[in-house]
């Protein structure tokens, strides 16, 4: 199985704050189609995961454009610039290249 | 407006199967696929399997044993039946339309 690594597992951030998790699976994430499978999740309090992003840099529906995704291959990156209040929770990477699909083990965003 | 909502047992004896029902709405399920996804303490997000837009089935082999994922598109109704539950089973269970539309979730405590 694709092991889908996190770092940090946890942050403390302020209001206004610009903030970059770190992604990185055991194998490449590109797909035989060419395109590469990463997305980004939150799971705010007592929530359901939202999509975030899809296909490594793609806002989802309503996502603002503060979150921002890069990388390729095997190293992804989130960035959220100037978090708000309703940023925060536990955010997730996902892969969906290759069987079974997996995720990473969350990443805490909290406020300071 | 899509919406899918879970609903099951709340309490399952060890050994037992466990059955939930997602029932959508605003969209076909012969147009998507639709996933089962659950969230232990143990192990975080898992992926469980899905049932493809055209009836077919993928399952992690983690659970291939004892998993099963099927429809009723009449009833725009997926089915996801596990047996013989063990405690680390305990988790809440949703089920999803990629990963961009999710369920509530529904928790399901494994206890005798």
């Amino acid at each position: 199985d694709v092991v889908m690594t996190q770092t940090p597992p946890s942050l403390s951030v302020a209001i206004g704050q610009s903030v970059s998790i770190s992604c990185k699976s055991s194998q490449s994430l590109v797909y035989s189609d060419g395109k590469t499978y990463l997305h980004w999740l939150l799971q705010s309090p007592g929530r359901s995961p939202k999509r975030l992003i899809y296909q490594v840099s793609n806002l989802g529906s309503g996502v603002p454009d503060r979150f921002s995704g890069t990388g390729s291959q095997k190293d992804f990156t989130l960035k959220i610039s100037r978090v708000e209040a309703e940023d925060l929770g536990v955010y997730y990477c996902a892969q969906t290249t290759h069987f079974p699909w997996t995720f990473g083990g969350g990443t805490k965003l909290e406020l300071k | 407006q899509v919406q899918l909502k879970e609903t099951g047992p709340g309490l399952v004896q060890p050994t037992q199967t466990l059955s939930i029902t997602c029932t959508v709405s605003g969209f076909s399920l012969t147009s998507y696929y639709m996933q089962w996804v659950r969230q232990t303490p143990g192990k975080g997000l898992e992926w469980m399997g899905f049932i493809r837009s055209g009836g077919s089935t993928e399952y992690n082999s983690e659970f291939k044993s004892r998993l099963s994922i099927s429809r009723d598109t009449s009833k725009n109704q997926v089915f996801l039946k596990m047996n013989s539950l063990k405690t680390e089973d305990t988790g809440v269970y949703y089920c999803a339309r990629g990963l961009e539309y999710w369920g509530q979730g529904v928790m399901v405590t494994v206890s005798s």
